[in-house]
């Protein structure tokens, strides 16, 4: 199948800062990325979708201003937590497909904890 | 909004045993996409169901897309120890395409 990478696998932030996750589809175009939030043993939470070029869609109560997300290539998207807190820790998952209704590639998730 | 709920969430069978999980949806799916993450692990597909009253065999995995297109189901039959792990089902809503929105998963366990 087809990979999708995501950068970086875990990291540890300070309280404040902030921090930026890629996902990059390595051997085809995502015309759309989705994010999710996944806390333990808990299902996936659809943060937001992104199209190449167009602004996110964000999902009810996910702040479009904590978590920036920018898709400017169909081979990568970026998700920036800007100002982290530590109720912002959470496993962080893209994935990405090649048109509507196909099946999903995940990056291999970032595990995020802010300290 | 869509919603997508799996059942049960856990189930603990003794290898061997059968194990099902069965997955409903709010609102009528285009289609129905089930997945398995591994402990530690991302989602992986397994199959996409697209067809009202559908029926796909992987191996000893039966997956069943409803006739009204709002459930399905996942059975394992004989399950291993190479089973376990969390079931996902997904669907991209008919009104709602290009959000794909996951059940709340079910985690098997598999007792050698």
């Amino acid at each position: 199948g087809a990979v999708v990478s995501q950068h970086p696998s875990w990291v540890i932030c300070k309280s404040g800062t902030s921090v930026k996750i890629e996902c990059r589809s390595l051997d085809f175009q995502a015309t759309t990325m989705f994010w999710y939030r996944q806390f333990p043993k808990q299902s996936l939470m659809l943060m937001a979708t992104s199209n190449e070029g167009s602004k996110a869609t964000y999902e009810q109560g996910v702040e479009k201003d904590k978590f920036l997300i920018n898709h400017a290539s169909l081979t990568l998207s970026t998700l920036t937590v800007t100002s982290a807190h530590p109720e912002d820790s959470s496993f962080y998952i893209c994935s990405a497909t090649q048109g509507v209704d196909t099946e999903a590639f995940f990056g291999q998730g970032t595990r995020l904890t802010v300290v | 909004g869509q919603q997508v709920m799996q059942i049960p969430q856990y189930q603990h069978v003794q290898e061997g045993e059968d194990f099902t999980t069965y997955c409903n949806s709010s609102t009528t799916l285009s289609n129905i996409q089930w997945y398995k993450q591994r402990p530690g692990g991302h989602p992986v597909f397994l199959i996409q169901l697209v067809k009202s009253g559908e029926v796909k065999k992987q191996k000893r995995l039966t997956f069943q897309f409803g006739e009204a297109k709002k459930n399905s189901s996942l059975h394992i039959t004989a399950t291993q120890t190479t089973d376990v792990g969390t079931y996902f089902c997904a669907g991209f809503s008919s009104g709602n395409t290009g959000k794909l929105i996951f059940g709340q998963g079910t985690t098997l366990q598999v007792k050698p």
